[in-house]
This record gives C-alpha cells, sequence and structure tokens, in this order.
C-alpha cells in the first residue's frame, strides 16, 4: 500500500548559503538526466538536465554534477535565496526503458532567511 | 507552465462513478503525458501518447483509460474511480521521447469518496 505520511529527505540551509542536493540514480545504462523543481501546488518544473557524455554542466546558479562510476547525480545551487524552497527531483532516462522517466522521490530544500 | 492547462483543477467524486481529466496544450509537442503523485511514490506515468491516436501503458496503468484524438488534447479516464484513485494527476508534453525535458501542467486534485 501507500506511504502515507512518508516524509521526504530534507534539507534546510541558511540564505545565502551553497545548497547541495543528491541523488542516486538507478540504471547504468540511463544517459539522460533532469532536475526539477516543484513549489507547493504547482507542476514540477525544469531547472537543468545533463547527458551521460558530460560530468558537470552550469545553468544560472546551479550546477550539475554526474558521476557515473557511483550512479551519482548532484544539484549545487549557489546563494541559496528564500524562492529556492521547494522540493527537487532528479529523473533519469535512458534507451533500456523506452525513453520513459524514471523519477527519484525528492527532496525537500527550506531556506531559512 | 508552458501552455498546458488542466481541467478540471479540483474535483471531488465518489466510489464507482467514471471521471474523465482533460489535458490540453498549445505548443504542437508530440508526446503527452500523464502521472499520479502520492506521498511516498513521487511521480509514476499513468499512460503516454507518441502521436494521435498512439498511445501506450506506464507503470500504474489499471483502472486507467486514455484517448488522444487531436494533439492538442489528452484525455485520461478512471472508468470507474476507487478511493486507491485520489491523488494529484499531472499532464506533461515533450517534443521528443526521453531526450528533452517535459514540461507540466498546474496538475489536477482528484479527491474520490
Amino acid at each position: 500500500g501507500e506511504s502515507v505520511g512518508l516524509h521526504l529527505p530534507t534539507l534546510s540551509v541558511q540564505e545565502g548559503d551553497n545548497s547541495i542536493i543528491n541523488c542516486a540514480y538507478s540504471n547504468s545504462a540511463s544517459d539522460y538526466f533532469i532536475w526539477y523543481k516543484q513549489e507547493s501546488g504547482k507542476g514540477p518544473q525544469f531547472i537543468i538536465d545533463i547527458r551521460s557524455n558530460m560530468d558537470k554542466r552550469q545553468g544560472q546558479r546551479v550546477t550539475v554534477l554526474l558521476n557515473k562510476t557511483v550512479k551519482h547525480l548532484s544539484l549545487q545551487i549557489a546563494a541559496t535565496q528564500p524562492g529556492d524552497s521547494a522540493v527537487y527531483f532528479c529523473a533519469e532516462t535512458g534507451p533500456g526503458n523506452n525513453r520513459k522517466l524514471i523519477w527519484g522521490l525528492g527532496t525537500s530544500l527550506a531556506v531559512n532567511p | 507552465d508552458a501552455g498546458i492547462t488542466q481541467s478540471p483543477r479540483h474535483k471531488v467524486t465518489e466510489t464507482g462513478t467514471p471521471v474523465t481529466l482533460r489535458c490540453h496544450q498549445t505548443e504542437n509537442h508530440r508526446y503527452m503525458y500523464w502521472y499520479r503523485q502520492d506521498p511516498g511514490h513521487g511521480l509514476r506515468l499513468i499512460h503516454y501518447s507518441y502521436g494521435v491516436k498512439d498511445t501506450d501503458k506506464g507503470e500504474v496503468s489499471d483502472g486507467y483509460s486514455v484517448s488522444r484524438s487531436k494533439t492538442e488534447d489528452f484525455l485520461l479516464t478512471l472508468e470507474s474511480a476507487t478511493s486507491s484513485q485520489t491523488s494529484v494527476y499531472f499532464c506533461a508534453i515533450s517534443e521528443i521521447a526521453g531526450l528533452d525535458t517535459q514540461y507540466f501542467g498546474p496538475g489536477t486534485r482528484l479527491t474520490v469518496l
């Protein structure tokens, strides 16, 4: 049955600090990875993506790191702001699963002013 | 929300009644998806479409059917709603399957009593 009330992992940071959100992905054949942000009451919103031929990709205030050796993905947010408070999801896909996205369970980021 | 609307946004219904949720896009994207989101389970794919009249099952398709008669519309039907189908339902679209980002609608909160 469903795990009603299961709490998400939570990361609490001070405004202005850097945040690092981690994700362990499941399939070594996955070749495309995405980070999404979901604010309360809204749909997930694309943040940044990375393909498996890269180790690092930078966006505006965000950096994604990919370590294929240990199947680990991380999202770094620089100078975290209150507006960054949300649930963050990683997702992976690859040729072995018909290109459907496999979603992580999410991490809740709380930014303290 | 990238030109994606969902209707209704909220619905309360009774066990055993049929329910249809609608997703409408103005982006002319080929792929459309229906997900459900529940605490402890993250996002789970119900059905997806890779073109008009072309649909396939996701990981939690039992009790759901879909139809896509036009590029812009993707309907999700619960033939006989059950309390276990109480959830938040999200529609998403993408141009390419699994190699680009999916854009999400605002969601429909469905409660089955």
